[in-house]
């Protein structure tokens, strides 16, 4: 099993550009999160999913959006892109709500100049 | 809302020494769970304790153990005999059944000095 992948590792974007953050896990997990981390910062929750097709907002959602259109599969999309979101972002999943942990990505570090 | 608070930015410990870090929560529910990680200079995220709302016993995991005080809504996890390679960043964190969230600190850098 491969856990979670995303892609890319590394990526710069101009100020307005937009792209997409791809994460898929190959554990048949429900639960799928994305976090940023800002430098010496911790974990923020930005959007978060609890089975294909449910989506939700964490507590920095606004600038991104995602979906979930597949069990496997949870995209984060960037719109106009801002230096305020130059950050580390991971993706994790779980398969319930009980006392499984996360498993996390390796993480995109994104800059936006 | 949940919220997490890890107060100790950073730590300098002695290698072979025991070392605490804190971690207070605050939730309306009764039912939660509480998790460590532990983040390397490498950047990965490594899971190291859980520790559930109803569970009657601190958890321990090797050399790590949990000092659980519900009442307090305090989370802190020892390490006993601390090695170099447990420096790294360490984050508290929470998730409430309700909704699913799961809700970090922001973490505890910890440095075992040899």
């Amino acid at each position: 099993n491969a856990g979670v992948t995303q892609t890319p590792k590394f990526r710069i974007l101009k100020i307005g550009q937009s792209m997409t953050l791809q994460c898929a896990q190959d554990m048949n997990h429900n639960y799928m999160y994305w976090y940023r981390q800002d430098p010496g910062m911790g974990l923020k929750l930005i959007y978060y999913s609890v089975g294909a097709g449910i989506t939700d907002k964490g507590e920095v959602p606004n600038g991104y959006n995602v979906s979930r259109s597949t069990t496997e599969d949870f995209p984060l999309r960037l719109e106009l892109a801002a230096p305020s979101q130059t950050s580390v972002y991971f993706c994790a999943s779980t398969p319930d709500t009980g006392r499984s942990p996360l498993h996390f990505g390796n993480g995109t570090r994104l800059t936006v100049t | 809302a949940q919220k997490i608070t890890q107060t100790q930015p950073g730590m300098f410990v002695q290698e072979k020494e025991a070392v605490t870090l804190d971690c207070t929560y605050d939730t309306s529910d009764q039912s939660y769970g509480l998790f460590w990680y532990k983040q390397p200079s490498s950047g990965e995220m490594i899971f190291l304790i859980y520790q559930g709302s109803y569970d009657e016993q601190n958890a321990t995991e090797g050399r790590y153990s949990l000092n659980f005080q519900k009442a307090r809504k305090s989370a802190n996890l020892v390490i006993s005999a601390s090695q170099l390679g447990d420096s790294a960043m360490y984050f508290c964190a929470m998730r409430e059944p309700r909704d699913d969230k799961i809700i970090f600190g922001k973490g505890t850098r910890l440095h075992i000095l040899p």
